[in-house]
């Protein structure tokens, strides 16, 4: 089984200041991961996906992540952050290979922009 | 495309009472999920489809839950008779395939039980 711990429950953040919120995994198996992004009173919207290959994955909204395999960790950063990019970030894990469908989600870290 | 449609957006019910929430996938996509959201335990998968058969459902609480997918379009979770500890938002998602494929998610269901 996986699991997924984001050691931040809240970040309060500067606007334009950089930003990590961070996630560690835990799994014996070779796994997926993935960054969504919850707005308030909506659906969660994927960020960014790691499969395989490049360990620095870019996505949307100007935001990436970097996948360290030995630290067991895939942090999410952004260089200079928004208002608009208050909202609630979930990390989650699951395991590689066809067929996988389960998704193992953090408990979320709150990002708050301040103007 | 309209994305993932979840009805109602909010219900407010009492103890004991049937509740059914029901959702649309896109088009197209063979895979859906019901999540559960709540401040306590997070984020959790209720039941998992592919192709409308339920694949897997170990995540629904117990009896009293029940989700159906009669068509690629539609699909329900029910749940009779709710209980308090019921509450939370119940997240509908879909997505081409299980595995790599992204999930979309709908705007949820908010369900208080009196």
């Amino acid at each position: 089984a996986q699991s997924v711990t984001q050691l931040d429950s809240q970040v309060p953040v500067f606007e334009e200041a950089p930003v990590e919120l961070r996630c560690n995994y835990s799994s014996s198996v070779s796994v997926y991961l993935f960054w969504y992004v919850q707005y308030p009173n909506q659906g969660l919207q994927l960020l960014l996906k790691y499969l395989s290959g490049s360990t620095l994955v870019k996505g949307i909204n100007g935001f990436e992540a970097e996948f360290n395999k030995s630290q067991t960790s895939f942090h999410l950063r952004k260089p200079s952050v928004h208002i608009s990019d208050t909202a609630e970030y979930f990390c989650a894990v699951s395991r590689s290979g066809a067929g996988s469908y389960q998704l193992t989600f953090g408990k979320g870290t709150k990002l708050s922009v301040i103007p | 495309d309209a994305g993932v449609i979840q009805s109602p957006r909010h219900e407010v019910t009492e103890m004991g009472q049937e509740v059914t929430l029901r959702c649309k996938p896109i088009s197209g996509h063979n895979s859906l999920f019901w999540y559960r959201q709540t401040m306590m335990r997070g984020l959790e998968l209720l039941i998992y489809f592919n192709n409308n058969v339920p694949i897997d459902d170990s995540g629904m609480p117990e009896d009293r839950f029940s989700a159906k997918m009669p068509n690629a379009s539609f699909s329900t979770l029910k749940i009779q008779p709710s209980e308090p500890r019921d509450s939370a938002v119940y997240f509908c998602a879909s997505s081409l395939l299980a595995g790599v494929e992204t999930q979309y998610f709908g705007p949820g269901t908010r369900l208080l039980v009196l």
